[in-house]
């Protein structure tokens, strides 16, 4: 069965901080992954990786996926308030697209 | 704002009823996309249509169908709704069937009393 798993579920940190989130998969055809944030309304696209090793990056968010382990990771640097939002992770199969159940991130000032 | 815009944005109905959502996608977009969204369950994949045909299918209910007509919008309709079909229901839009960038509107909610 088609999966992917985020981790961890929830998190809460401090402004300023760095932090780092899971996202491992399990799926037949793998054709690429997405990250979104969602606060309080629809999903906005992040990043789009299909190729292993190769980082992506936007002002201080920075995803890298792995294809032989199959996991990628997002990582935000000098963390924000306005950084607190729900991080959904997805694959594309081609045929279907594979959310995980986001993890949750609070950033305290 | 994404320019993908949703109706209703709330709906509140009885089980047993049937309800229709409709999609309007981003000026230029061709493929449009639907997405239920309920706590326990996450976000799940229902289907994709690209310039008027199913291209893609999820974990849509055979109660659920879904068009996109050919000015582009699309509906979803829901039919004999449950309880369990209370959720928050978004529709996405991209340029290509293979774009993987995808636009979200603002989301419907529907109740089931």
């Amino acid at each position: 069965e088609d999966k992917v798993v985020q981790s961890p579920l929830s998190l809460v940190v401090h402004e300023g901080d760095t932090v780092t989130l899971n996202c491992s998969y399990e799926v037949t055809n793998f054709r690429s992954l997405l990250w979104y944030k969602q606060e309080k309304k629809a999903p906005t696209f992040l990043f789009m990786l299909t190729s292993s090793g190769i980082e992506k990056k936007s002002g201080r968010l920075s995803s890298i996926l792995d294809k032989k382990e199959l996991f990628s990771i997002l990582n935000i640097t000098a963390t924000q308030t306005g950084d607190s939002a729900i991080y959904l992770c997805a694959v594309n199969t081609g045929n279907q697209f594979y959310f995980g159940t986001g993890t949750s991130l609070t950033v305290i000032p | 704002d994404s320019g993908v815009t949703q109706t209703p944005k709330h709906l509140i109905t009885a089980t047993g009823q049937r309800v229709t959502l409709r999609c309007s996608p981003r000026s230029g977009d061709l493929s449009v996309y639907w997405y239920q969204q309920s706590l326990d369950q996450g976000l799940q994949f229902l289907i994709q249509y690209y310039n008027g045909e199913e291209r893609a299918k999820g974990n849509i209910l055979e109660r659920f169908s879904a068009q996109q007509f050919p000015d582009l919008h699309s509906e979803l309709n829901l039919s004999s709704l449950e309880l369990g079909d209370s959720a928050l229901y978004f529709c996405a839009s991209s340029v290509t069937a293979h774009q993987e960038t995808q636009y979200f509107g603002p989301g419907t909610r529907l109740l089931v009393l």
